[in-house]
């Protein structure tokens, strides 16, 4: 099973402000099958970016990801207010799907 | 493209319950679906996978020999029927369609 690890678990930072969230892999993720989500209290995550750098549908340039092997990246470039949320980082290139515990990006 | 998961509840330490998640707007038949689950206050864990055939599955090993994924692809429809439920199965249950579609969501309480 691929362990992922998130890295800082919460970030305080204000509206404006860049945020990057860090994702380590136990072992490499091939095909860079890794995902980003966002979610807010009481919804379903959301899909942010997919095999590691790929913007999903209507997700906004500000959102970006990078990475490959063990080590990916989400940038949020310009926090705006609903930006501020738990984001998982996700394998989908084996079964058992893993999930990172989550980094919390809160107001400052 | 819509899910929308249901027969969530409270139920009782050992009991039985059955959760279905209605797809809509593709090709159900073609996609492999997976079930996920969330913990109050937790983070997200993988519970079961189902080809579009149904003929492959694959479980967590902690809801191995207790949960039975499978689908119905004529009625567009995907379930998960737990068994011998544990206070540690209290969850909200997702359905997923590849990792860019996922339901609302079903609480499953197990409490006495």
């Amino acid at each position: 099973e691929i362990v992922l690890t998130q890295s800082p678990g919460t970030l305080s930072l204000s509206p404006g402000e860049r945020a990057t969230l860090s994702c380590r892999a136990s072992q490499s993720v091939s095909s860079s099958s890794l995902a980003w989500y966002q979610q807010k209290p009481g919804q379903a995550p959301r899909l942010l970016i997919y095999v590691a750098s790929s913007r999903a549908t209507g997700i906004p340039d500000r959102f970006s990801g990078s990475g490959s092997g063990t080590d990916f990246t989400l940038t949020i470039s310009r926090l705006e207010p609903e930006d501020f949320a738990v984001y998982y980082c996700q394998q989908y290139v084996t079964s058992p799907w893993t999930f990172g515990q989550g980094t919390k990006v809160e107001i400052k | 493209v819509q899910l929308v998961e249901s027969g969530g509840g409270l139920v009782q330490p050992g009991g039985s319950l059955r959760l279905s998640c209605a797809a809509s707007g593709f090709t159900f038949r073609t996609y492999w679906m997976h079930w996920v689950r969330q913990a109050p206050g937790k983070g997200l864990t993988w519970v079961a996978l189902i080809s579009s055939d149904g003929r492959t599955t694959n479980y967590a090993d902690s809801v191995k020999g207790r949960f039975t994924v499978s689908r119905d692809n004529a009625k567009n429809t995907l379930y998960l029927q737990m068994n011998s439920l544990r206070a540690e199965d209290t969850a909200v249950y997702y359905c997923v369609r590849n990792v860019e579609c996922w339901g609302q969501g079903t609480l499953v309480t197990v409490s006495s």
